[in-house]
């Protein structure tokens, strides 16, 4: 099974700043890497898939790089809707894991 | 609009069985490999099953493998999850999300095991 690890596992960030969140695969999983943003009560949101591809209606503050066992997630100047927890997820072997997730609160 | 919605929650005896279903609709379900994935109360995520869309594929986690089924009816446009044997530590919020890549998610059904 291939371990996802986030970083840091909260993140305190004002609006308007630049948010930027880790995950490293304990082996390569290539660039089949997904990035979710989960609020209370609520299902998760598909935000980036093949590490760099935004979903539809995801705004361009938010955007995806690395392959192979280090990837980004960087949102470029935070919102106050964007404060919520952060998983990824590896969809390259058929066991598909998830990062333990990356909480961004407001500082 | 690409719409799922699961059913079939509720609260079961340790031991026991439960049938999830997650209706589709807005999408061509059949072109479409569909996956269970669940939500312990304050915890993260955890992939729980996957099936082609053909339904000839299918893959579990370790943690439900041999106590859950997951099946797919395309003419009905559903999606299933038989849980059998049923423990404590089943219980959380059930999605069922379309593509490997969770692309679209339900709003979820919860599963309580408890006595």
């Amino acid at each position: 099974e291939i371990v996802m690890t986030q970083s840091p596992a909260t993140l305190s960030v004002s609006p308007g700043e630049r948010a930027t969140l880790s995950c490293r695969a304990s082996q390569s999983v290539s660039s089949n890497l997904a990035w979710y943003q989960q609020k209370p009560g609520q299902a998760p949101r598909l935000l980036i898939y093949g590490a760099s591809t935004r979903a539809t209606g995801i705004p361009a503050r938010f955007s995806g790089s690395g392959s192979g066992t280090e990837f980004t997630l960087t949102i470029s100047s935070l919102q106050s809707e964007d404060f919520a927890v952060y998983y990824c997820q590896q969809y390259n072997n058929w066991r598909w894991t998830f990062g333990q997730g990356t909480k961004v609160e407001i500082k | 609009e690409v719409q799922l919605v699961e059913s079939g929650g509720g609260l079961v005896q340790p031991g026991g069985s439960l049938r999830l279903s997650c209706a589709a609709s807005g999408f061509t379900f059949s072109s479409y490999e569909m996956n269970w994935v669940r939500q312990a109360p304050g915890k993260g995520l955890e992939w729980v099953s996957y099936i082609s869309s053909s339904g000839s594929t299918i893959y579990y986690a370790d943690s439900v493998k041999g106590r859950f089924t997951i099946s797919r009816d395309n003419a009905k446009n559903s999606l299933y999850l038989q849980m059998n044997s049923l423990r404590a530590e089943d219980t959380a919020v059930y999605y069922c999300a379309r593509r490997k890549y969770f692309q679209h998610w339900g709003q979820g059904t919860l599963v309580t095991v408890s006595s």
